[in-house]
């Protein structure tokens, strides 16, 4: 596609209920990233993904967090037993190559509201 | 651990001034910052990129400056317009580390 998809735009759920976010990457890039982007704040980084390489988990907060990304394309985002504390805006960015200093270009992220 | 910090978490200006937003990082040193903008309900969009060894990068009304000694980039948008009203994210994409932003509002 012309740019990052994400879906669905706005998630509410209830609290204990897992939820799954998915992204599409720019066809050919090869890097995808997540973050998670709570009001008012900063980006914080979750998880990179680097062509077969094993993703780097090192951002995500809790194991009820976890993602994959099959065929090297799209990647899902799960989070398990969701909190209030997870309410945020979740981003994913994709790069074509991953190299340093590459820009990112973003989805316009997904609203997820635990009730 | 590695931080970005943006200063100012708004600034407001009136239309046709000089905006210059503030980043600074601390415990380490990158090779590069990036500078991104962010609307309201979507997802940062690059805007420019600055090298350590590269003083100043210009694009349109866009500079940035990156300063080593004082471990700090400026970035400026010269004769401001109400279009340029957004948030600013200051970064170093190779750590995944962002500031928290700063909201420009340009008035009229």
């Amino acid at each position: 596609g012309a740019g990052v998809s994400q879906s669905p735009s706005n998630k509410v759920t209830e609290k204990g209920k897992d939820v799954e976010l998915r992204c599409d990457p720019i066809s050919g890039h090869t890097a995808l990233y997540w973050y998670r982007q709570s009001l008012g704040q900063g980006l914080e980084f979750l998880i990179y993904f680097q062509g077969n390489s094993a993703p780097d988990k090192s951002g995500l907060p809790s194991d009820r967090f976890s993602a994959e990304r099959t065929g090297g394309s799209v990647s899902t985002l799960t989070i398990q037993r969701t909190q209030q504390e997870d309410s945020a805006v979740y981003l994913c960015a994709s790069t074509p190559g991953g190299a340093g200093g590459e820009k990112l270009f973003f989805g316009s992220g997904t609203q997820l509201s635990v009730l | 651990s590695q931080k970005i910090e943006q200063n100012s978490e708004a600034l407001n200006i009136q239309e046709g001034k000089t905006a210059t937003l503030t980043c600074n990082y601390t415990n380490y040193s990158p090779a590069y910052l990036q500078w991104y903008r962010q609307d309201p309900g979507r997802g940062p969009v690059f805007l420019l990129l600055i090298r350590e060894n590269e003083k100043e990068k210009r694009k349109e009304r866009l500079k940035v400056t990156f300063d080593t000694t004082l471990k700090q980039s400026l970035f400026h948008i010269t004769a401001s317009q109400p279009a340029d009203s957004a948030t600013y994210l200051c970064a170093h994409t190779g750590k995944s580390t962002f500031g928290d932003g700063t909201t420009l509002t340009v008035k009229p």
